[in-house]
């Protein structure tokens, strides 16, 4: 089976920067993405890592580390509307789904 | 805005009861996937279809069932409604049928089961 680990609950201030990670456990691993959820909105579209390394994308960054199995999402610059659930998800090779961890909330405080 | 829309945005019936959910998703997109997410869990994959055919089935109920039609649209079928089916569905489409391609999230529908 796969398994996914994420903290259930991060909290930080405004201006600072704040790493949530991700542990994965599967066979045929593909790529790592990860979404945002703002409460009971539609997720969207952060990033995706195939390959070892950090990819940027404004305030947010992603790493990617195949051998650890791990990645996580790196928020700089933090701002009150960051307040959301952040989801990984894990692609596998030849499957055409995402599996989603469980979910971390971050809580921003001015 | 993601392009992909849903309808209802919410719906409350009653236990033993069918609903139908309907997504559209964005123009361009051929895969459809439909997730479930209850309170304080994460989007548990339901099913997929792609152009039409189904392409992964997740933890779906076989009270439940899904179709995708020539326009694309997509319909999720509930049936024998029970209390434990309460949540938010989401629809979310992707131009590929691979899971690497970003997927668009539709706003949800909302059930709640009575």
């Amino acid at each position: 089976g796969q398994s996914l680990e994420q903290p259930s609950e991060v909290t930080a201030v405004e201006g600072a920067i704040v790493q949530i990670n991700c542990t994965y456990q599967t066979s045929g691993f593909y790529g790592l993405s990860w979404y945002q959820q703002h409460d009971g909105g539609a997720p969207t579209f952060l990033s995706y890592n195939a390959l070892d390394g950090l990819e940027e994308t404004g305030r947010f960054s992603s790493f990617l580390s195949r051998s650890d199995s791990y990645g996580y999402l790196l928020l700089q610059e933090l701002q009150m509307k960051d307040s959301a659930s952040y989801f990984c998800a894990v692609s596998l090779t030849g499957y055409s789904t995402l599996t989603f961890g469980k979910g971390t909330m971050l809580l921003v405080s001015p | 805005d993601s392009g992909v829309t849903q309808t209802p945005k919410h719906l409350i019936t009653a236990t033993g009861q069918r609903v139908t959910l309907r997504c559209s998703p964005r123009s361009g997109d051929l895969s459809v996937y439909w997730y479930q997410q209850s309170l304080d869990q994460g989007l548990q994959f339901l099913i997929q279809y792609y152009n039409g055919e189904e392409r992964a089935k997740g933890n779906i109920l076989e009270r439940f069932s899904a179709q995708q039609f020539p326009d694309l649209h997509s319909e999720l079928n509930l049936s024998s409604l029970e209390l434990g089916d309460s949540a938010l569905y989401f629809c979310a489409s992707s131009v590929g049928s691979s899971a690497n391609y970003e997927q668009y999230f539709g706003p949800g529908t909302r059930l709640t089961v009575t």
